[in-house]
């Protein structure tokens, strides 16, 4: 019940493109949902987050849909660049009772020319 | 910007030795924790520490672990005996309280057990 599934494992598109990411979880206690960035040979960072009592969160180019009574959120990215390309973590928490976060499997997004 | 120090970035060690990765935290955070990160596979948790203290621990992080923050800058990960499943990237991350978002990690100690 723990677990954060996430899709697609590997994800290539040209640029100006639109990858989407999905995750979906199953633990209802979860109430934090950021999405992490990591780069190789770098730690992930934290791109955007978003908490369960809205349905969209928008940072930039990044955009985070969340659907409660589905339990699945995807992170978009618009008009993707090269410089984008790199491992993308959804995560999940419950910010009362846990300080640890439970991650997806990851997406390597390469962004080509 | 502030930044979480690891080091050392790699470690090769035999199978069976102990070995201690390094964190500097940043120095007004107080929640400290270790993630660790197999090849190709997703991050996973290990541990959190708060005041002298472990807070969390995984079903990862058995006897074989500890952790310490030995004087007011380090916070440090011990193997005690280290076996082949042990090889992966160790991430050590902080925040200034006890909330997810505030989470910076560092950029990694890649372990080798050999």
């Amino acid at each position: 019940q723990q677990q954060v599934k996430q899709s697609p494992q590997s994800l290539i598109v040209q640029k100006g493109g639109i990858p989407i990411i999905n995750c979906a979880y199953e633990n209802t206690a979860f109430d934090y949902f950021p999405w992490y960035q990591q780069f190789p040979g770098k730690g992930p960072a934290l791109l955007i987050a978003i908490r369960p009592d809205v349905s969209e969160k928008k940072e930039g180019r990044f955009t985070i849909s969340f659907n409660k009574s589905a339990k699945q959120f995807s992170l978009h990215i618009m008009d993707s660049q090269p410089g984008d390309s790199a491992t993308y973590f959804c995560a999940a928490s419950n910010l009362g009772t846990a300080s640890k976060l439970t991650f997806g499997t990851g997406t390597r997004l390469q962004v080509t020319l | 910007e502030p930044e979480v120090t690891q080091t050392p970035s790699h470690q090769v060690t035999q199978m069976g030795q102990e070995v201690i990765l390094r964190c500097v935290p940043i120095s007004n955070h107080l929640y400290f924790y270790w993630y660790r990160q197999i090849l190709g596979q997703k991050v996973e948790f290990l541990v959190s520490f708060y005041n002298n203290e472990i807070s969390e621990k995984s079903e990862i992080f058995d006897d074989q672990f500890s952790v310490e923050r030995p004087d007011g800058s380090n916070f440090t990960l011990k193997i005690r005996s280290t076996k082949l499943e042990d090889s992966a990237m160790y991430f050590c991350a902080s925040s200034e309280v006890r909330q997810v978002g505030g989470y910076t990690f560092g950029s990694g100690t890649r372990l080798t057990v050999v």
